[in-house]
């Protein structure tokens, strides 16, 4: 069985300043790895997705991820984040083979000017 | 470019009515999962669906909670005898294939509220 840890439940930042949201994952097995935004009241958008290759994943807005084997992260970036941001976001993990995700708890990343 | 239709979008039971939620898929998507997202516990796995088949329904309470994704028509996830636990925002997913390679795309939603 696979399992997601966003270890951050709220992060506050500053516009324009970099922020980053922590994940790390568990599986005995290889795994796909997604990144999605639930804006309020919406339905979740995928923002990125690691399926295999380089390692650095580019999303939608800006953001960017890590995936890190060793460590079992996948750590989601932004260089400088805009008001329009604030979001709650997930992380989600899929076994190779299997067709469900798993989703962390969420972390709402609150920004302020 | 009609995305995951999700109806209704706001529902309000008593206790001990049936609920039922609806989702539409995305043209050409036949793969089909709920989630049950509850504040702060982000979105659990409910059950997946092809077209009359329930592929895994593991996430399922066992009692009061059924699910079907019929030939023609939308999928309906069924609530019967709705307790106050069961308020919670039910999202539904599609997917054109099994492989999770493509990710789902998502509806905005249904949000039951048990009075």
């Amino acid at each position: 069985a696979q399992s997601v840890t966003q270890l951050d439940s709220q992060v506050p930042v500053f516009e324009e300043a970099p922020v980053e949201l922590r994940c790390n994952y568990s599986s005995s097995v290889s795994v796909y790895l997604f990144w999605y935004v639930q804006y309020p009241n919406q339905g979740l958008q995928l923002l990125l997705k690691y399926l295999s290759g380089s390692t650095l994943v580019k999303g939608i807005n800006g953001f960017e991820a890590e995936f890190n084997k060793s460590q079992t992260s996948f750590h989601l970036r932004k260089p400088s984040v805009h008001i329009s941001d604030t979001a709650e976001y997930f992380c989600a993990v899929s076994a190779a083979g299997y067709s469900t995700l798993t989703f962390g708890k969420g972390t709402m990343l609150l920004v302020s000017p | 470019n009609a995305g995951v239709m999700q109806n209704p979008r706001h529902l309000v039971r008593r206790r001990g009515q049936e609920a039922r939620l609806r989702c539409s898929p995305m043209k050409g998507h036949s793969h089909v999962y709920w989630y049950r997202q509850l504040p702060e516990e982000g979105l659990k796995f409910m059950v997946y669906l092809q077209k009359e088949n329930i592929i895994d329904e593991s996430g399922m309470p066992k009692e009061r909670f059924s699910a079907e994704f019929p030939k023609e028509g939308p999928s309906i996830l069924r609530i019967q005898q709705v307790v106050r636990g069961d308020s919670a925002a039910y999202f539904c997913a599609s997917s054109p294939s099994d492989t999770p390679s493509y990710g789902y795309t998502f509806g905005s939603g249904t949000r039951l509220t048990v009075v």
